[in-house]
């Protein structure tokens, strides 16, 4: 166990839906990120917030946004959902928000658009 | 841009084989390395890092991997797999030029399957 929390685990929902993605970091851990993962583009970062503010932005389609709350946690918003949205979600976290730290993942949320 | 190469996407082993898993980068600043492992079902476990130092790091169930920073090279090797290794392994890498974040950037992945 990571200790970085993500509910729900699977997700299924319709094209043209919006679903919400929660991740719980690490006790401790300011930096939360977001990845996608996908057969063809494997892992790719889509977004990291370090204690409420972004940080650092990935190749994150603009029907998704995130946001960090005052107690750390963060939600991963996908709108207007398309069958090419279908992938495994991961968060991770990490102390700082800096190339030097290590960071944890949690075990994924699978989105199924159908 | 930045990119991480693994050349092998699939390695088929026996027990007690000896493993070397190639990863290359293409960022020429100074980088921290990282190789992760994803046992099926689970989530993504560090084996180990490199950020400075020693370029020969040794990480966890007896992995160890060797950053070459003339060839851009960072690979994980095992002396001996058992059929537990069976897994997917990732290489990423994190910049430190301007904006250093903690983005990782990973490669493709490779799975590992050990035969008892």
């Amino acid at each position: 166990d990571s200790g970085v929390t993500q509910t729900p685990k699977h997700l299924i929902t319709a094209t043209g839906q919006r679903v919400t993605l929660r991740c719980s970091p690490r006790s401790g851990d300011l930096s939360v990120y977001w990845y996608q993962q996908s057969l063809d583009q494997g892992l790719q970062f889509l977004i990291q917030y370090y204690n409420g503010e972004e940080r650092a932005k990935g190749n994150i389609l603009e029907r998704f946004s995130a946001q960090q709350f005052p107690d750390l946690h963060s939600e991963l918003n996908l709108s207007s959902l398309e069958l090419g949205d279908s992938a495994l979600y991961f968060c991770a976290s990490s102390v700082g928000g800096t190339g030097n730290t290590e960071a944890f993942f949690g075990q994924g949320t699978r989105l199924t658009v159908v | 841009a930045q990119s991480v190469s693994q050349h092998n996407h699939h390695v088929i082993l026996s027990e007690a084989a000896s493993l070397e898993l190639g990863c290359n980068y293409s960022y020429g600043g100074t980088v921290n390395l990282f190789w992760y492992v994803q046992y099926p079902g689970q989530h993504l476990q560090l084996l180990l890092k490199y950020f400075s130092g020693d370029p020969l790091v040794k990480g966890i169930k007896g992995f160890e991997a060797e950053f070459i920073k003339s060839k851009f090279s960072f690979n994980l090797r095992k002396p001996s797999v058992q059929w537990s290794d069976t897994a997917e392994y990732f290489c990423a890498v994190n910049s430190l030029g301007s904006g250093n974040t903690g983005k990782l950037i990973f490669g493709q992945g490779t799975t590992l399957q050990v035969k008892p």
